[in-house]
């Protein structure tokens, strides 16, 4: 079975700060990792995608992520928050062949 | 393309009453999955389909039917709704036999049973 923990159901920073958003994931098998963001009143987007490539990914809006498999993390960062960037965040993991489970969510905030 | 579509975006119903939450997509995915969204809870799975004519239960299946006759379309059931059935629900598809992983989502049907 697969799952994914992520540390933290809020996360406020202030603008310019650094973003860090923890995922840690749980697989049997090789995992496709995966963070979506999700607006209010809005559906889930796509922002960057781990499919056994590089390690380190890079998705839209200046994100990125780095799969380590020895700490089975796949961790969100951003340089430099942007109000922008307010909304909910959401870790999901795959074999490829099964459907995406995802973690609880964590909502980020952007203070001026 | 228009992607995945749902149909309605909002519903009220009453408890007891049933309906059709309606998912398309024209992307000619094979895999098309069901999730409820309810705060604090992340997205979880209902009923998932792996193509046209198999279908199977997801973490949390109770309540709801599905079926999928079509490669397009992927219906989800409510047979008698509970108001523990109020929730946000999504319809997603993807393609692993074509080398894409990540699942495209619906914009979400609202649904409230009172």
């Amino acid at each position: 079975a697969q799952s994914v923990t992520q540390l933290g159901s809020h996360v406020s920073v202030s603008e310019g700060a650094l973003v860090l958003l923890r995922c840690n994931y749980s697989s049997s098998v090789p995992p496709y990792l995966f963070w979506y963001v999700q607006y209010p009143n809005q559906g889930l987007q796509l922002l960057l995608k781990y499919t056994s490539a590089a390690t380190l990914v890079k998705g839209i809006n200046g994100f990125e992520a780095e799969f380590k498999k020895s700490e089975t993390s796949f961790h969100l960062t951003k340089p430099s928050a942007h109000m922008s960037d307010a909304a909910e965040y959401f870790c999901a993991v795959s074999s490829g062949n099964t459907p995406l489970v995802f973690g609880k969510g964590t909502r980020l905030s952007v203070i001026a | 393309n228009a992607g995945v579509t749902q149909t309605p975006k909002f519903q009220v119903l009453k408890t007891g009453q049933s309906m059709t939450l309606q998912c398309a997509q024209d992307m000619n995915h094979e895999y098309m999955s069901w999730y409820r969204q309810d705060p604090g809870m992340g997205l979880r799975l209902i009923h998932y389909s792996v193509g046209a004519g198999i279908t199977d239960q997801g973490e949390v299946p109770n309540g709801y039917n599905v079926s999928r006759s079509t490669t397009e379309d992927f219906p989800l059931r409510l047979l008698s709704a509970a108001p523990s059935q109020t929730s946000v629900y999504f319809c997603a598809s993807s393609s692993p036999g074509q080398g894409s992983y990540e699942q495209y989502f619906g914009p979400g049907t609202r649904l409230t049973v009172t």
